[in-house]
């Protein structure tokens, strides 16, 4: 079936250091991919998507391409700062869609 | 339009009973999903339909679960008997759903948190 695997967290970073949170998928067919985030005590909100192989997606710094060789749709920010502190998901959409166990990132100042 | 809207935010029940929650989409949404989310965990998949009809519901959903969308606007997900390994968020969503709009997001809205005591 169609699923995705996250990076385990907790993930703890300083201030102004690189982001990498790892996020793989399997599907069957031609998956789009999503991050959404979820600050704390606030629902999921999409944070950028990408819908087909070789699509960057980016918002407030973040990116993520999808790559379909890999199966992957790893997320990046160059710097974080303490108010990107949340918990984040990858999910792919074919009919309905589905979500990783997210990764709860915590910067420090 | 205000998002998806999901009543009521907070529910305790007693084990045993029988609990019912209501999810508004976005009004020009005609797919609705329903999840649930336990501490520390992604959202799992519980059911989704397309306009009125319920056209995948998961495996690991007892049949204590019933979920409906009479009319393809407002949906219910219905939990009878409930037991305290129910306690959980559960989410509803909505996007639009037929094929030109595949690579559309979902929205969420903010939840009921049910606890079961």
């Amino acid at each position: 079936g169609n699923s995705v695997t996250q990076m385990e967290g907790p993930v703890t970073l300083s201030e102004e250091a690189f982001l990498t949170i790892n996020c793989t998928y399997t599907a069957t067919g031609y998956p789009s991919l999503f991050w959404y985030v979820q600050y704390p005590g606030e629902g999921l909100q999409l944070l950028l998507k990408a819908t087909k192989a070789d699509d960057k997606g980016s918002n407030k710094g973040f990116e993520a391409t999808y790559r379909k060789e890999t199966t992957s749709f790893h997320l990046e920010k160059g710097s974080v700062q303490v108010s990107d502190s949340a918990v984040y998901f990858c999910a792919l959409r074919i009919s309905d869609m589905r979500f990783g166990a997210g990764t709860r990132l915590t910067v420090k100042p | 339009d205000t998002g998806v809207s999901q009543n009521p935010r907070h529910k305790i029940t007693k084990r045993g009973q029988n609990v019912t929650f209501r999810c508004d989409p976005i009004s020009e949404h005609n797919r609705l999903y329903w999840y649930r989310q336990t501490l520390g965990q992604g959202p799992e998949f519980l059911t989704y339909f397309q306009n009125e009809a319920q056209l995948e519901k998961s495996r690991l959903l007892s049949d204590r679960f019933s979920a409906e969308r009479p009319k393809g606007s407002f949906s219910t997900l219905e939990i009878q008997r409930t037991e305290q390994g129910d306690s959980a968020m559960y989410l509803c969503a909505s996007s639009l759903g037929d094929e030109i709009y595949v690579n559309t997001e979902a929205f969420f809205g903010q939840g009921t948190r049910l606890t079961v005591v």
